[in-house]
Parts: C-alpha cells; sequence; structure tokens
C-alpha cells in the first residue's frame, strides 16, 4: 500500500514568510508525529497527534510553529515569519495505535530553506 | 524529560567486521529502544527494537542489548556489508511519551 507522502520535497522560502508543510499519513494509522532533522543533528520532536486526543505539542521550538490535522488524516505544519534557523529537513511519520511502542513509518521529508 | 546520548557520531569498519553503536538514557521511566536506519537520501525505517523486560534480542547479523541499571543500550552488527552504511539512530520512551532520539551514527563499511 502507499507509505506515508509529504509535500513539497523542497520549499525555498525567503526570511519572514510563512510556509506550510503537509503529510498524508498511511491510511488507517491513528498517530502523527512530525520531527525536525538538522545538518548532523538527531530527529528533533515537534508535534504528536493521536485519534481525537489533544496533540501533544511540546516539542515546538517557539510559537511560530503549529499543526493541525483535520478528519484524522492530513496534517499541516506551519511555521510563521520563517527564521535561517528553521532551515531543515522535516520529517512526518505515523503509526497504528497510541504510543511509543508502535512502529513509526517516515516520509520522505520536506527540505526547507530559508534565505 | 529524557535526554539520549548517542556514540560514536561516526564510525568506519572493514568490511565483514563488527560495529557497535552506544546509546545513554537519562529517564528511569523509560521502557522502549528502537534502533531506525536511514540510508543516504532515505527515510528512516525501524531495524529493531527491545523492551526493558529482556535485556537482548537478535534478528539475523543485528542484535540490541539493553542494560537498565547502567541506563545504556547498544546496537551490534556482525559480519557488516558496505548496504550497512548509513546513519543509524537509537531512541527511548516511556510508551506514552514521544520518543527521544540520539543524534546519530553515520556507519561507513569499507569494501
Amino acid at each position: 500500500g502507499a507509505g506515508v507522502s509529504q509535500s513539497p520535497s523542497n520549499k525555498v522560502t525567503e526570511k519572514g514568510k510563512d510556509v506550510e508543510l503537509r503529510c498524508d499519513p498511511i491510511s488507517g494509522h491513528t498517530a502523527l508525529y512530525w520531527y525536525r532533522q538538522s545538518l548532523g543533528q538527531g530527529l528533533e520532536f515537534l508535534i504528536y497527534f493521536q485519534g481525537n486526543s489533544a496533540p501533544d505539542k511540546s516539542g515546538l521550538p517557539s510559537d511560530r510553529f503549529s499543526a493541525e490535522r483535520t478528519g484524522g488524516s492530513v496534517s499541516t505544519l506551519t511555521i510563521q515569519r520563517t527564521q535561517q534557523e528553521d532551515s531543515a529537513v522535516y520529517l512526518c511519520a505515523s503509526s497504528s495505535g497510541q504510543g511509543a511502542f508502535n512502529e513509526q513509518f517516515f516520509g520522505p521529508g520536506t527540505r526547507l530553506t530559508v534565505l | 524529560g529524557e535526554n539520549v546520548e548517542q556514540h560514536p557520531s561516526t564510525l568506519s569498519v572493514q568490511e565483514g567486521d563488527s560495529a557497535v553503536i552506544k546509546c545513554t538514557y537519562s529517564d528511569s521511566a523509560s521502557n522502549y529502544f528502537p534502533w531506525y536506519k536511514q540510508e543516504l537520501g532515505k527515510r528512516p525505517q525501524l531495524i529493531i527494537d527491545i523492551r526493558s523486560n529482556v535485556g537482548e534480542k537478535k534478528d539475523q547479523r543485528i542484535a540490541v542489548t539493553l542494560n537498565k541499571t547502567a541506563k545504556h543500550f547498544s546496537l551490534h552488527i556482525t559480519e557488516t556489508q558496505p548496504e550497512d552504511s548509513a546513519v543509524y539512530f537509537c531512541a527511548a520512551s516511556s510508551g506514552n511519551t514521544p520518543l527521544v532520539f540520539g543524534k546519530g551514527t553515520r556507519l561507513s563499511v569499507i569494501a
């Protein structure tokens, strides 16, 4: 079946602009995660959606970052007033079931470059 | 919160030799420890995981060991092959909290 997809694959923007990154999880997966991967760094957790529960936003680095998951499926990560330090690969992952015990399936990522 | 340290950051081994990557964690409540492999230009994929009720788990050429007392766990790859070259990430979670990942180890297997 289809895996996790993300769009766009690459995004170049100017400092101060807003960007929206999209994630389509595997059909039926109730959990959805967003991570940021900077060069030479690990996977930095940003936000976690589980079913209809309130999202875990504990990883969002500032109030310029927000995410939504509509209808329990597609998710959008929004970064407002982008800064150069926001440049990174943004990865989305989904899993079945609740909790970290379930394997996370990653998307190909969106490479964001802020000029 | 949880903090995961991973060593080494880079590792080069001759084909056929073994590779060991070590991680430490800080939260004694953590009980789930997966390892993800990310090949160049590709997405991370789960290769093996271990829960705190066991001390070791094997899957063909890869194995993971866990020492709960010392709060560290390790990935062992035997008889390394060029296709093992990738970045490996360890992670930890209590199950109810999101995974906290290490910074990764870039493994190069030299033919």
